[in-house]
């Protein structure tokens, strides 16, 4: 299977408590995307990289939040101290942008439940 | 910010009717795409627009790009259980023959179809 693909698919966690996530995109693809879906929403935007550069931020995105691309590969999600209202499904998406095509496909997520 | 207008926001259809769904902004998007999404998935893409008064088709889908680039619909003829899910739209901005990152979805059609 070449499509976007991220670990865990779940994870339930304490407050307080740091959790990672893990996303590997199409392997030619430059861009990589994190979103956060909570019930009934679509998805919203996090932050994006073009190949390891991190070009944009959401103000959604507080200071628990970090995120890297190290080698332009696969990416990490990491939420410090983790809150209640964290508590979400975490999308991450891939795409190879040349002008303006840039469809973005998106992986299975993670669902993250805080206790 | 910007904010997609998605509707309606659920259908409840029989079998074999067709289905129409659009999508509205109070801003200018360069890029519409159209997700579907299942429980516990992320969104699938179903077919991208580049182009105002762009009519583009896929399979029993077919998608328009508004011509104030600030809308969208999507039309799917004669359904079949399988249709039934989460239709997002969503949009993307861009400028100088580039298209920025991110993605502003909608709030999401939930489509049941009776057999």
């Amino acid at each position: 299977d070449t499509g976007v693909s991220q670990n865990p698919r779940h994870k339930i966690t304490k407050r307080g408590q740091n959790v990672t996530f893990r996303c590997d995109p199409i392997s030619e693809h430059n861009r990589l995307y994190w979103y956060r879906q909570t019930l009934g929403q679509g998805p919203e935007f996090l932050t994006y990289f073009q190949n390891e550069a991190q070009l944009e931020k959401s103000r959604l995105l507080s200071d628990r939040f970090s995120a890297e691309r190290p080698k332009g590969s696969f990416s990490t999600l990491e939420i410090q101290r983790t809150e209640q209202g964290d508590s979400a499904m975490y999308l991450c998406a891939s795409s190879l942008q040349r002008g303006f095509y840039n469809e973005q496909f998106f992986g299975p997520g993670t669902r993250l439940t805080v206790l | 910010g910007q904010q997609l207008n998605q509707s309606p926001q659920s259908m409840f259809i029989q079998e074999g009717e067709d289905v129409s769904m659009n999508c509205t902004s109070s801003s200018i998007f360069n890029t519409w795409l159209w997700y579907k999404q299942d429980p516990g998935e992320g969104p699938v893409l179903l077919i991208a627009l580049y182009k105002a008064g762009e009519l583009t088709s896929n399979g029993r889908l077919t998608a328009q790009f508004g011509i104030t680039r600030k809308d969208s619909f999507l039309n799917i003829s004669a359904s079949i259980p399988s249709d039934v899910g989460i239709y997002f739209c969503a949009g993307q901005m861009g400028a100088g023959g580039t298209s920025y990152g991110k993605l502003t979805f909608g709030q999401g059609t939930i489509l049941t179809v009776h057999p």
